[in-house]
């Protein structure tokens, strides 16, 4: 059966900093991943999705960017981090239905 | 621009009672559709998909497709509190990778 990992589970970090994110999937092959961040009382904004590796389309132009750097692995990056960034990010995959990870709660502060 | 429409509740129902579900789209090529429960702090759960208009049982959920009038609805029968969450509707076209999420809708079972 697939299973998607994400870490870390939370995270504070100060404005300014470093963001990295991984999100892995295991038991499955060439699927299709994304980023969402969901703000506390929103719906879930899309940010980047890839559809192998090295490819990656990008939603909503901003200070964050993603890599596939292996078919099943899917990074989330930042170099400086605004106060607008937290939120709850989730990993997904999908081949026919869309599977979500279990997040990454982010504050920064 | 693609949408789904979901009252955002919180709809409230007794435990043991049937709670109703809904959601529109806006897309009139939208295939496949989803429904997925998303518990406070934690990641949407799929509950159910479906891509045919009629009905889909699953345990005791039951999702309906009316393409005609583009809506979608997910029933819950037996209501428990453990069924209180946000529920999400989706829906995809074909051939996209990317669903469109409805913003949810608050559903909340008292004993």
């Amino acid at each position: 059966s697939q299973t998607i990992h994400q870490w870390p589970a939370t995270l504070v970090q100060p404005v300014g900093s470093p963001l990295s994110l991984e999100c892995t999937v295991e038991g499955t092959s060439n699927p299709n991943l994304y980023w969402y961040r969901q703000a506390a009382g929103r719906g879930l904004q899309l940010l980047f999705y890839s559809v192998g590796i090295g490819q990656i389309s990008s939603e909503v132009p901003q200070n964050l960017s993603a890599s596939r750097p292996q078919d099943r692995q899917f990074i989330l990056s930042s170099k400086k981090l605004l106060l607008s960034d937290s939120g709850f990010y989730l990993c997904a995959w999908s081949l026919d239905e869309q599977y979500f990870g279990p997040g990454t709660r982010l504050t920064v502060t | 621009q693609k949408e789904v429409e979901q009252n955002s509740g919180p709809l409230s129902v007794p435990e043991g009672a049937i709670a109703s579900l809904n959601c529109t789209y806006s897309d009139r090529g939208s295939q496949s559709f989803f429904w997925y429960r998303q518990y406070s702090g934690k990641s949407p759960e799929l509950i159910m998909f479906i891509y045919s208009n009629g009905d889909k049982e699953d345990g005791r959920f039951t999702a309906q497709l009316n393409k005609a009038s583009q809506y979608v609805s997910l029933l819950i029968r037996d209501s428990q509190p453990s069924d209180s969450a946000t529920y999400l509707c989706a829906a995809s076209s074909g051939g996209s990778y990317i669903p469109t999420f409805g913003r949810g809708t608050s559903l909340i079972v008292h004993p």
